[in-house]
């Protein structure tokens, strides 16, 4: 029972790159959501989606591309990467519950730390 | 647009001493509500959940908590704390928008 895996663990960059973080899920889970946790600011959603190509923006959004093809997947692209975006993400699934509700509980990977040097 | 208020960020205790951990939101609708819990080094993983009914709910490794709708709380609680307790801990708050938003967290210390 893989779960959710996040890919790579941990990434050094230089500003002006772009990264993408992987993210796979086993369960067939209808939505997912990528967070970013910073010292002092908790968890922050930068984007999240209910199904496969359908996405919407969290409370951090700029600077991030996300894509959902396939419903096991979701990808976070960072397109030209800043210092400020030097964190730990994680990836999350949640199971849906008809409709564009889920339960809300959520199901962590292991997090993937990004350095922007 | 809801928030999420952890009243601590940093506890330190001793080992067998009481834990509350405070937890407001900003909601007026219904709302589920979890805890969090990450370990040094790993991911977040359920404490325990709220969705409807008694509103004290109890979740792994002797943590509970009660949901007090006039109050827009969510306190998390347990007897007495364990060093393996030492965490940070996430109160967070689900609506029928879909996405979760969580507090900013607090971090546990337990002495042996």
């Amino acid at each position: 029972d893989a779960g959710i895996t996040q890919s790579p663990r941990y990434k050094i960059t230089e500003t002006g790159r772009q990264v993408t973080l992987m993210c796979h899920q086993t369960w067939s889970h209808s939505y997912m959501f990528w967070y970013r946790q910073d010292l002092g600011h908790g968890l922050r959603l930068i984007y999240y989606s209910a199904a496969a190509d359908i996405t919407d923006k969290g409370e951090v959004p700029d600077g991030y591309v996300v894509s959902r093809s396939k419903t096991e997947n979701f990808p976070l692209t960072l397109e030209s990467a800043t210092r400020s975006q030097t964190s730990v993400y994680f990836c999350a699934s949640s199971k849906g519950t008809g409709g564009l509700i889920n339960t809300g509980e959520l199901f962590f990977g292991e997090g993937s730390r990004l350095t922007v040097l | 647009a809801q928030s999420v208020s952890q009243h601590n960020h940093h506890v330190i205790l001793s080992e067998a001493a009481s834990l509350e951990l405070g937890c407001n939101y900003s909601y007026g609708g219904t709302v589920n509500l979890f805890w969090y819990v990450q370990y040094p080094g790993q991911h977040l993983q359920l404490l325990l959940k709220y969705f409807s009914g008694d509103p004290l709910v109890k979740g792994i490794k002797g943590f509970e908590a009660e949901f007090i709708k006039s109050k827009f709380s969510f306190n998390l609680r347990k007897p007495s704390v364990q060093w393996s307790d030492t965490a940070e801990y996430f109160c967070a708050v689900n609506t029928n928008a879909g996405k979760s938003t969580f507090g900013d967290g607090t971090t546990l210390t337990v002495k042996p």
